[in-house]
Formats: structure tokens, sequence, C-alpha cells
């Protein structure tokens, strides 16, 4: 049981390439989740996710795109990468069956834009 | 819509100390209150939670909170902080049909020797 995992660890890319942030859990979790962590700010919502087919925007969703094609994965997509989506993204996952546990984390995904 | 504040960007307190890190909340719906920790470099891991039920919770390590709903707060209390409580600490707030999971601006707690 791997819980949530994400890749890349560490990513630097320069302003204006595109990439995917991968999350993949296997705990069968009907909600899905992806936050940013910068200094002072907490973590904050971009993009979220309540089953496979359906996403919705979080507090902070410009410059990022998701999809949910499967339970399991939830990618995050950055098209035109900017200097200011330099940021720690962290998923999560949790799920409502047979109670209530709150959300598991992945390990995060360090992302310098140069 | 929800929201969370959390009271005090820095505690500092003395090994041995009461530990009390303040967080109110604002929610339309019945809440669900986390307290997540983060250690430095590391992903958060689920300290304690409030859903239902007894409003006193305990969680790991020592730490527990009361949900308080004429209040609107969630503070999380240890009797006696270690050197190992230093961290930064995120209170949380979701509920509803979508169960969005939102994070209050976290609270860094330093333990003096």
């Amino acid at each position: 049981n791997a819980g949530v995992t994400q890749t890349p660890k560490f990513q630097v890319l320069k302003t204006g390439q595109s990439m995917t942030l991968q999350c993949a859990q296997d705990m069968n979790h009907e909600y899905m989740s992806w936050y940013r962590q910068d200094p002072g700010m907490g973590l904050r919502l971009i993009h979220y996710s309540v089953g496979a087919g359906i996403t919705d925007q979080g507090e902070v969703p410009n410059g990022y795109n998701v999809s949910r094609s499967t339970t399991e994965d939830f990618p995050l997509r950055l098209l035109s990468a900017a200097p200011s989506q330099t940021s720690v993204y962290f998923c999560a996952s949790c799920s409502r069956d047979r109670g209530f546990y709150g959300y598991t984390f992945g390990s995060g995904t360090r992302l310098t834009v140069v | 819509a929800q929201s969370v504040t959390q009271l005090g960007s820095h505690v500092s307190v003395s090994e041995g100390a009461l530990v009390l890190l303040r967080c109110n909340y604002s929610s339309s719906v019945p809440p669900y209150l986390f307290w997540y920790v983060q250690y430095p470099n590391q992903g958060l891991q689920l300290l304690l939670k409030y859903t239902t039920g007894a409003t006193l919770v305990k969680g790991i390590n020592g730490f527990e909170a009361e949900f308080k709903k004429s209040e609107t707060s969630f503070h999380l209390t240890k009797p006696s902080a270690h050197m190992s409580d230093a961290a930064e600490y995120f209170c949380a707030v979701s509920g509803g049909a979508t169960n969005k999971l939102i994070f209050g601006t976290g609270t860094l707690l330093a333990v003096q020797p």
C-alpha cells in the first residue's frame, strides 16, 4: 500500500515550458486535491476532484489544468510555467467510506521556475 | 464558503511549558476540523481530527483539541512541550458535498531549552 505518490520530487523549469506533475493513490479514494505551499501563506487549494470525471477550481487555479480520467490518478498540468509558480506542490486524497479519516498527503514536488 | 484563521504565525515556548495554538474557522456547513503538523522539509502528518461526537479530541504525540461551536474555535494544546514538537502546525476545515480541505496560514512552533 503506497498511499499517495507524487513524481517528480524536484523539478527546474524555464519560463514558458510546460510540464505535468503526477499524482497517484492506491487507496480507492474518491476525493483528490492539489495544493501549493508558499512561505507564510499555508497551503492553498489549486484544484480538486470528487470523483473520476469531476473536477473543480480551488482558491488559486490560474495557470493550472487538471483532469481525472481514473480514480487513481490526478495529474496537474502547467501549460506555460512562470516564476510565480515556483512553489512546493502537494497532492492529497481521502475517502468518506467507513468513516472519515482526513486527507492523506503525498511527499511533495519542489518546483523552481527560472 | 469556508476559511480558517490561525492567530500567531510564530509561537515560542520553553520545554515543559504549555503549548496553545489558536484556530478559528468559518463554515456554512457542519465542519470537519483538522490539525496537521509539518516537520522541516517533510510532508504533512495528521495530528488529530474532529468530525462528529465528542468535542475534545486526542491526537498523536500528546496533543489534543477542543471543538467549540459557539466560539467557532478548534485550539490545539499540549500540556508539556518537548523539543521534538518544534514544527509548523496547520489547522484546516472541510465539509459539505465537495469536502474541500481549506488550510490556515500555519503557526511555526519553536521550543526553547
